[in-house]
């Protein structure tokens, strides 16, 4: 089992609905979990991270994790075509070296 | 101010041949770390630096891979007989220290032919 797993995707959801990215760990000693966002070319950028059990939200993007499934998810409400990307989630292992995810490609068409 | 940047941009190679790919640090950042991107993956750790030392390098790959940062800035990956496996985005972020927001360049697209 790899250590993150996500679906690769295509996601694709109309603009203005919830777009919801989905992720899971396999190490239960994880503590803090990242959500990138890597446009098409471009390099990955932070937009969310998590530690504590529950929501997290900031704007329209809502972080959601639980420790005893293991899973952390995304959640982008009023979806923008901007917001098409692919998604990376990341759970660092020991020394904050984060461990990505292969990534869920979003596509928010209008 | 200035984000990470990476130099050059794209690099083609043949087989074989050494390269060097730079990365320049935000500054003021101690902590530089160097990932590798394939096609439809996610970033692959290879080496992150503390100040001068090379803090973990457990995801180089062989030793045909090395990495510097002399003077506790810049920072040079070395890639040395390139095979066309090594093909790839070579990423370099930097950080204000261990555990904070990492902060991405915009890579090196290397190539081997």
């Amino acid at each position: 089992q790899k250590e993150v797993e996500q679906n690769s995707g295509p996601l694709s959801v109309p603009e203005g609905a919830i777009a919801s990215l989905n992720c899971t760990y396999s190490d239960r000693g994880s503590q803090s979990f990242f959500w990138y966002r890597q446009y098409s070319g471009k390099s990955p950028e932070l937009i969310m991270f998590i530690y504590s059990n529950g929501d997290k939200e900031d704007g329209r993007f809502t972080a959601q994790l639980n420790k005893a499934s293991q899973y952390v998810s995304l959640l982008i409400r009023d979806s923008q075509p901007s917001d098409s990307a692919t998604y990376l989630c990341a759970v660092p292992r020991g020394s904050y070296i984060p461990t990505f995810g292969r990534g869920t490609s979003l596509i928010v068409h209008p | 101010g200035a984000g990470v940047s990476q130099t050059p941009s794209n690099k083609v190679t043949e087989k074989g041949k050494y390269v060097e790919l730079r990365c320049d640090p935000i500054s003021g950042h101690t902590a530089l770390y160097w990932y590798r991107q394939s096609l439809g993956q996610g970033p692959e750790f290879l080496i992150y630096f503390q100040g001068t030392g090379a803090a973990d390098d457990s995801g180089l790959p062989n030793d045909r891979f090395f990495a510097v940062r002399p003077e506790g800035s810049v920072s040079t990956l070395k890639i040395q007989r390139t095979e066309r496996g090594d093909s790839a985005v070579y990423l370099c972020a930097s950080s204000q220290g261990v555990g904070e927001t990492q902060y991405f360049g915009p890579g090196t697209r290397l190539l081997v032919l």
